[in-house]
């Protein structure tokens, strides 16, 4: 069974920092991750979908690396604006049918 | 293009009722997934569609939850004698998958349904 933790479960910054946002993950068969974010009332957001042979995969301000081996994926945001404030989810697959597995979220304030 | 849409957006039943969550999934898209979200907990899958059919239902938490799917297009969501407990976002989710173990494709979401069971 995946579990999935994500580390911290809340952030408050002032604007123009570098954060990184920590996911693990318990079940290392996995050949992808999915970040995504998501604003209060709204659905989900997909941010970047990493390829384990990738190891990094970038959009923007944001980067996010993936390692297998040791259950961890990490989400850079560079020079963060107050828009970038949201829950972010990490989402390893499981199963043949590819369903995601969530974490709990990291809920990011990023104050002017 | 269009993304996922999701019908209604909130929902207001009584306890006992019946109710029916409808989703459109991107066009050419053949995996569908419906996840729920109760309020102050994290997302959970109920049930994986590739094309009509569902080869995993392993999430429903009931069997007064059943789903279909047709034409290889839009999914309804039925929960059946409703309770408090089914009050959450019902969000519906998309991708290109063929559900293959390393043709893993990105999922797309709708806006989700608000179902409050009163």
């Amino acid at each position: 069974k995946q579990e999935v933790t994500q580390i911290p479960a809340a952030l408050s910054v002032p604007e123009g920092e570098n954060l990184v946002l920590n996911c693990s993950f318990t079940d290392s068969a996995i050949y992808n991750l999915q970040w995504f974010r998501q604003d209060p009332g709204k659905g989900l957001t997909s941010l970047l979908l990493i390829q384990s042979s990738q190891r990094e995969q970038t959009s923007g301000r944001l980067n996010a690396s993936l390692d297998k081996s040791s259950g961890r994926s990490t989400l850079y945001i560079a020079a963060s604006q107050p828009g970038d404030s949201a829950t972010y989810l990490c989402a390893p697959p499981r199963g043949a049918g590819n369903m995601l597995t969530f974490g709990g979220g990291t809920r990011l304030m990023v104050k002017p | 293009g269009a993304g996922v849409s999701q019908s209604p957006s909130n929902k207001v039943t009584e306890k006992g009722k019946d109710v029916e969550l409808r989703c459109d999934p991107i066009s050419g898209h053949t995996a569908l997934y419906w996840y729920r979200q109760r309020l102050g907990q994290g997302l959970e899958f109920l049930i994986y569609f590739q094309g009509n059919s569902a080869p995993d239902k392993s999430g429903l938490p009931s069997d007064r939850f059943s789903a279909e799917r047709t034409g290889e297009s839009v999914s309804t969501l039925t929960i059946q004698r409703t309770q408090q407990e089914d009050s959450a976002v019902y969000l519906c989710a998309s991708s290109r998958g063929q559900g293959d173990w390393g043709s893993y494709n990105e999922q797309f979401f709708g806006p989700g349904t608000r179902l409050t069971v009163l």
